[in-house]
């Protein structure tokens, strides 16, 4: 069964200084992977998304994501912080498989905390 | 505008009693579910409707109830409401899986 594990549930970080929020997966095939972020009170908002091609995903709103097959990880970067990007995160994993139904397993997400 | 619409909002409630949530979608797309967050933010898939059909039906209590009157609504009915059934809910729909989940904003139900 597919599974992922995002070891930080919190983490602080400076305004202006780097970011990177772990994402480790286990899957048996290729995997669909996803980062999503969910401001207080709001829905999810996918920030980006790897498939296939370049391990290197560009996203929204600055974010970047490493696809690293031999570690089983995908870590969200941001050279930057800004205060804005305070919220929770949330690493996923799809299942390859035709029709699009069998959904997305969700890490427990990490709350990522900004300090002016 | 709203691709994923889930109403109502905030939903509090009494134990034992029944209610709805409904959710529509105006993307088109062909598969919607529902997505149930706890306190501790964690996210657990409960159902997948694909052109109307269930695909998923995880652990969920049968007193939870998907209906999906056409493809581009799924609603959610529980009966008999639980303190455990306090969460917010999650509705969500895509097209493929290699299209990204577009989610509605929640809907934070409370049972008292």
């Amino acid at each position: 069964a597919q599974s992922v594990t995002q070891p930080d549930i919190h983490i602080t970080v400076s305004e202006g200084a780097s970011l990177e929020l772990r994402c480790n997966y286990s899957y048996g095939a290729t995997p669909y992977l996803f980062w999503y972020v969910q401001s207080p009170g709001q829905g999810l908002q996918l920030l980006l998304k790897y498939f296939s091609g370049d391990t290197l995903v560009q996203g929204i709103k600055g974010f970047e994501a490493e696809f690293k097959r031999s570690q089983s990880s995908f870590n969200l970067r941001k050279p930057s912080v800004h205060w804005s990007d305070a919220a929770e995160y949330f690493c996923a994993v799809g299942a390859e498989s035709g029709g699009g139904a069998d959904g997305l397993t969700f890490g427990k997400g990490t709350h990522l905390i900004i300090q002016p | 505008d709203t691709a994923v619409s889930q109403t109502p909002k905030y939903l509090v409630t009494q134990m034992g009693n029944d209610k709805s949530i409904k959710c529509e979608q105006n993307l088109g797309h062909d598969t919607m579910y529902w997505y149930k967050q706890d306190s501790k933010k964690f996210l657990k898939i409960m159902f997948s409707y694909n052109n109307k059909e269930l695909i998923i039906n995880e652990t969920v209590p049968n007193r939870f109830s998907p209906k999906s009157p056409d493809k581009a609504h799924l609603n959610l009915h529980i009966n008999s409401l639980e303190l455990g059934d306090s969460a917010v809910y999650f509705c969500a729909s895509s097209q493929y899986l290699d299209s990204p989940l577009h989610f509605g904003n929640g809907t934070r139900l409370t049972v008292t």
